[in-house]
């Protein structure tokens, strides 16, 4: 009964393809993210999903497009894919209960581009 | 621009002796900061998250404390499963999509 959880966790593509990753939380958040994470182990958001609703789109390729077919499950596609975009990707899922916060993490997609 | 500097970028300790991991943030108002542990191969494990100045919060043999500027992770006679890579991250006041600004991480090694 994993919180976030995420597939597939590996992912070895050849550039110029497209592929999906795939994000649920069974915690009953209003909120998910997408995070990327490079070599250095930078964290940096690219998308949030509020209920359905895109609410933050940073400034990240349109090669790349998240989808939320619902609150619990948040999805990224990516078109096209380069060199560049090998790293990891992680999704979260965000508790606020009176002005408390926590994020979850799940266990992250790894993403190599040959 | 809201920025978070975590130092030192790598600490090696010996079982028992205990440091602390500074967090520097510049943020438009601040409305939390976190956090976390990552192990190699896992996702980021929460472990605090603080909101005002002079507030701190333990967990084992965590202790992390805030001012106006800085967050410091204090740990009190680490053990070898203690070592992780730690992040820090910030949320601005001036948005309430609960977008995270982290730093580049502490990566602690402690030797048994």
């Amino acid at each position: 009964d994993t919180a976030v959880s995420q597939t597939p966790k590996y992912l070895v593509t050849q550039m110029g393809n497209d592929k999906s990753i795939k994000c649920e939380q069974n915690l009953g958040h209003d909120t998910m993210y997408w995070y990327k994470q490079d070599s250095k182990k930078f964290l940096k958001i690219m998308f949030s999903y509020n209920n359905k609703e895109l609410i933050i789109n940073e400034t990240v390729p349109n090669r790349f497009s998240p989808k939320s077919p619902d609150k619990a499950h948040l999805n990224l596609h990516i078109n096209s894919l380069e060199l560049g975009d090998s790293a990891v990707y992680f999704c979260a899922s965000r508790h606020l209960l009176a002005a408390q916060e926590t994020q979850y993490f799940g266990p992250g997609t790894r993403l190599l581009v040959l | 621009e809201d920025q978070v500097t975590q130092s030192p970028e790598a600490l090696r300790l010996q079982e028992g002796e205990s440091s602390s991991l500074n967090c520097s943030y510049t943020v438009s108002g601040l409305r939390g900061l976190f956090w976390y542990r990552q192990d190699p191969g896992k996702g980021p494990e929460f472990l605090f998250t603080l909101y005002s100045a002079g507030e701190e919060k333990e967990k084992e043999r965590l202790k992390a404390t805030l001012t106006k500027k800085e967050s410091f992770l204090h740990i009190t006679a680490p053990k070898p499963e203690d070592s992780a890579t730690y992040l820090c991250a910030v949320q601005s006041s001036s948005s309430n999509t609960g977008k995270l600004i982290f730093g580049q991480g502490t990566t602690l090694q402690v030797k048994p």
